[in-house]
Formats: structure tokens, C-alpha cells, sequence
């Protein structure tokens, strides 16, 4: 199982772009990455996900180094609203279980006025 | 994008009661759903994958006779927490994957606060 490795907080400020990294090391082939973002007493909700280089949405964009052992979410311009935890999950999401997708400590943001 | 509910979204009862928790996939069809538990400031931990018209396989730890999980449709999984106690005061959070046609990915559901008096 690919275990993730993220800080568990980080601060900003309104406005500022946030780069949150996850270390995962032992990835494999088939394995995908996906950001999950949660705000208290609620379910996780889907930011991104990808498998190598760049992935951009309308909410953030994924970057994928070519050894792919590590993954940065970027979330440009945050808000208040924007505080939560975010988590990374590694996996093969389309036909893998969801042991296989083990969530780790996550990353608590705050996103300060 | 796809929509997993569930309910009810808070449920306090007393000790020794049972409670059921309903997870259902609302605009896809998803043979397996996955039932997570989550604890004050700490991450979710998956229970149980519920697989359509078959026993749901437990995760080490997890008393399958407590967690009742019946999987009796391709939009219904539920959840029973049996003569629960305080200690099983948690949140409890479900997630399915689609058939076919959303692309395999998990969709969480909203979660099911449990108070255990």
C-alpha cells in the first residue's frame, strides 16, 4: 500500500497561493492520485486527481514530478472558506479497494483574514 | 458530478440501542460501497467494504457483529450499529464507486454523526 506522508497544518492569508506536498514513495504503476478536501462533520469531497505531470480544474491544480513519489496540490488565491483539511490518497481508484485508498493524517490549512 | 447520500445526518440514542445508518447512491449505480468511522481531529478509517447481494468483507479490528452491513441493492448500503455505547460515539462516513459511466471514482457521502448516550 503506498503510504502518504503530508504536514499535518499549514496557515496562509487570504488571497495567497497555497502548495501543499505529499510524500509517497512506494507509488505503483496503476496507482493514481487524488486530493480530498473535508470541512468538519462532513464527507470528504473530490478536488483533483491525476497521474503525472500537471492537472489543472477550476479549483486547483495538481502537479506530478516524473518520479512521481511526491504530489503538490495548489490551490491559487485562497479564502477563509478554504480552511479544512485536505487529504492525498494514492491508489488504483478505478478498480483497486479502498484499503488501497488509506487515508493518512491529512493537512489541516487555515486560512487566516 | 455523482451523489451519495446519507441518513440520517445526526442520530443520538441511548446505550444499548441499535441504529441504522442509510448510504445510498442516488444517480449512479455502485456494486461496492465502503463504510469509513472518523474520530474527533483524526483521520477516517475504513470499517468495511459492502459488496451488492454479498457479505461485506470487515477490516481487522472491525466486530462484523456489531457493524451490521447489508448491501441489498445497487443504490442501498446500510449500516447498523448494534447495542451501541458510548464508545461508539463517532462519525460514521460512507463512500461508493461507480459502475460504469462516473469514471470508477469514490463519492462520499455527507456522514452520519452518532451519539451514544
Amino acid at each position: 500500500l503506498a503510504k502518504t506522508t503530508q504536514p499535518i497544518s499549514m496557515d496562509s492569508y487570504e488571497g495567497q497561493e497555497v502548495n501543499i506536498t505529499c510524500s509517497h514513495n512506494n507509488i505503483a504503476t496503476n496507482d493514481y492520485i487524488t486530493w480530498y478536501q473535508q470541512f468538519p462533520s462532513q464527507g470528504p469531497r473530490f478536488i483533483i486527481q491525476g497521474y503525472k505531470t500537471k492537472v489543472t480544474n477550476e479549483v486547483a491544480s495538481l502537479f506530478i514530478p516524473a518520479d512521481r513519489k511526491s504530489s503538490t496540490l495548489s490551490l491559487p488565491r485562497v479564502s477563509l472558506s478554504d480552511t479544512a483539511v485536505y487529504y492525498c490518497l494514492v491508489g488504483d481508484t478505478l478498480s483497486g479497494s479502498a484499503r488501497q485508498l488509506t487515508f493518512g493524517s491529512g493537512t489541516q490549512l487555515t486560512v487566516l483574514p | 458530478g455523482a451523489v451519495v447520500s446519507q441518513h440520517p445526518s445526526r442520530v443520538i440514542c441511548k446505550s444499548g440501542t441499535s441504529v441504522k445508518i442509510e448510504c445510498r447512491s442516488l444517480d449512479f449505480q455502485a456494486t461496492t460501497m465502503f463504510w469509513y468511522r472518523q474520530f474527533p481531529k483524526q483521520s477516517l478509517m475504513l470499517m468495511a467494504t459492502s459488496n451488492e447481494g454479498s457479505k461485506a468483507t470487515y477490516e481487522q479490528g472491525v466486530e462484523k457483529d456489531k457493524f451490521l452491513i447489508n448491501h441489498a441493492s445497487l443504490t442501498l448500503s446500510t449500516l447498523t450499529v448494534t447495542s451501541a455505547h458510548p464508545e461508539d460515539s463517532s462519525f460514521y462516513i460512507c463512500s461508493a464507486r461507480a459502475v460504469a459511466g462516473v469514471g470508477g471514482e469514490l463519492f462520499f457521502g455527507e456522514g452520519s454523526r452518532l451519539t451514544v448516550l
